[in-house]
């Protein structure tokens, strides 16, 4: 049972627009800056977003974070077969003083 | 460009200490900016952080884990290393070092990732 929740699965067709939601409470998300992870298949994580919108260099502008309250959203916009993937948020938890993480989300491209 | 490394044995016996190192190659780690972390992720499941340490030898760690960790810092090689005593079958993971960007906590983001080695615990 992961602290921050996220939809195990998600899809979408190429090209159109995907939401992968993150629920927290006021001791993680409510408190602290989010980050995303996007793992492919059989690789390392990558880091998408940070601080909740921010794109490390690199990263395409199709991807978007976003955060109101104690939930966080990850938005991927025009739908790639390479987006295939799985998805992971991550917070720092005031309560249990360690970095928290979604127990992942897999996006699949119809 | 910045990679990382694990290295270490793929089997540990239960009960036994577990070992990785994680060299460090087109960055110094001694850099003011950023500690270095322990990431694992059990087959099939999510993402666990164990701890950061920062080139002077601070550490953070998970709570949960904590008792069981030792982590170290050899800026001479630019590399850091991850100890895991009593290990059980609830370890096996692929373990994963990074760079820790500690924006306002330590733990993450992590901007750079090594590729992970499997570490299975096993008689």
């Amino acid at each position: 049972q992961s602290v921050l929740t996220q939809p195990p699965s998600a899809s979408g067709s190429p090209g159109q627009r995907v939401t992968i939601s993150c629920s927290g409470s006021s001791s993680n998300i409510g408190s602290n800056t989010v980050h995303w992870y996007q793992q492919l298949p059989g690789t390392a994580p990558k880091l998408l977003i940070s601080s909740n919108n921010l794109r490390p260099s690199g990263v395409p502008d199709r991807f978007s974070g976003s955060k109101s309250g104690t939930s966080a959203s990850l938005a991927i916009s025009g739908l790639q077969s390479e987006d295939e993937a799985d998805y992971y948020c991550a917070a720092w938890d005031d309560n249990l003083n360690t970095v928290v993480f979604g127990g992942g989300t897999k996006l699949t491209v119809l | 460009q910045l990679q990382l490394q694990e290295s270490g044995p793929g089997l540990v016996k239960p009960s036994e200490t577990l070992s990785l190192t994680c060299i460090v190659s087109g960055a110094s780690i001694s850099s003011s900016s950023y500690y270095w972390g322990w990431i694992r992720q059990p087959p099939g499941k999510g993402l666990e952080w164990i701890g950061s340490i920062y080139y002077s030898g601070s550490t953070d760690h998970n709570p949960s884990l904590k008792s069981r960790v030792t982590m170290s810092v050899d800026t001479s090689k630019n590399q850091f290393s991850l100890k895991l005593r009593s290990v059980t079958a609830a370890d096996t993971a692929v373990y994963y070092c990074a760079r820790d960007q500690w924006l306002v906590h330590v733990g993450g983001p992590f901007d750079y990732w090594g590729q992970g080695t499997l570490v299975t615990v096993s008689s």
